[in-house]
C-alpha cells in the first residue's frame, strides 16, 4: 500500500508567478485535502476535493485553486504568488471523513522570493 | 469559528520523564479530536484520536481523554524516549457544507535529551 506522494519536494518561485503542486493519494482514498503550513504554525485548511469537485474551502483567496483527477490524484495551483505564500503545502487523502483518518504526504516546501 | 489552543513550546525533557501537552478547543457541535506528530522533514502522522466525550485515545504509550466539560484534550505519556522528539499538533475535526476539515493548533516542539 503506497502512501501519499507529493511533488516537487522543494520549489523556489518569484513573486507574481504561478505554481502547480501535485499529489498522488493513497490507494483506495477518494478524498483529497490541501493544507498550508507556515513556518512555526499549524497547518491551515485550503480546500477539499471529492469526486473531482471542490466540496469545501477554507479562508483562502480564489487565486488558490485545485483539481482532482479520475484516479483521485490532485493539483494545487496558486496564481500571482505573494511572499506570504511561502510555506509547506501538505496534501492529505482519506477514504471518507476525518474519522476514517487522513494520510498526509511529506509536503512541498514553496519559497517565494 | 473553530479554534485550537495548545501550550507553547519548546518543551525539553529528560528521557523517562512524564509528558503533558495541554490542548483546549472551541467548537460548535460535537467535533472529533486528534493528536498528530510531525518528525523533521516529514508530513503529519496521526498519533491518536477520540470521537466523542469521555473517549480516551491511546497509541505508543501516549494517551488523551476528550473532556467536554473543560473543552480539553491533553496529551500525556508516562515515560518519554529520545525517539519521541518531534512537533505535536492538537486538532479538531469538523464538517460543513459537505466537507471535512481539520483545525490545528500551532504545535508544540518536544525535545527529549538522554
Amino acid at each position: 500500500e503506497t502512501g501519499v506522494t507529493q511533488s516537487p519536494t522543494h520549489l523556489i518561485k518569484t513573486r507574481g508567478q504561478q505554481v502547480t503542486l501535485r499529489c498522488s493519494s493513497q490507494s483506495g482514498h477518494n478524498t483529497v485535502s490541501w493544507y498550508q503550513q507556515a513556518l512555526g504554525q499549524g497547518p491551515q485548511f485550503i480546500f477539499q476535493y471529492y469526486r473531482e469537485e471542490e466540496n469545501g474551502r477554507g479562508n483562502f483567496p480564489p487565486r488558490f485553486s485545485g483539481l482532482q483527477f479520475p484516479n483521485y490524484s490532485s493539483e494545487l495551483n496558486v496564481n500571482a504568488l505573494e511572499l506570504d505564500d511561502s510555506a509547506l503545502y501538505l496534501c492529505a487523502s482519506s477514504s471518507g471523513g476525518y474519522n476514517y483518518g487522513y494520510t498526509f504526504g511529506s509536503g512541498t516546501r514553496l519559497t517565494v522570493v | 469559528g473553530d479554534s485550537v489552543t495548545q501550550m507553547e513550546g519548546p518543551v525539553t525533557l529528560s528521557e523517562e520523564a512524564f509528558l503533558t501537552i495541554n490542548c483546549t478547543y472551541t467548537a460548535t457541535g460535537y467535533p472529533s479530536l486528534f493528536w498528530y506528530v510531525q518528525y523533521p522533514g516529514e508530513g503529519l502522522q496521526l498519533l491518536l484520536k477520540a470521537t466523542k466525550a469521555d473517549d480516551k485515545g491511546s497509541n505508543k504509550g501516549f494517551e488523551a481523554t476528550y473532556r467536554k466539560e473543560t473543552t480539553s484534550f491533553h496529551l500525556e505519556k508516562g515515560s518519554v524516549q529520545v525517539s519521541d522528539s518531534a512537533v505535536y499538533f492538537c486538532a479538531l475535526g469538523s464538517s460543513g457544507a459537505g466537507s471535512y476539515q481539520l483545525t490545528f493548533g500551532k504545535g508544540t516542539k518536544l525535545s527529549v535529551i538522554p
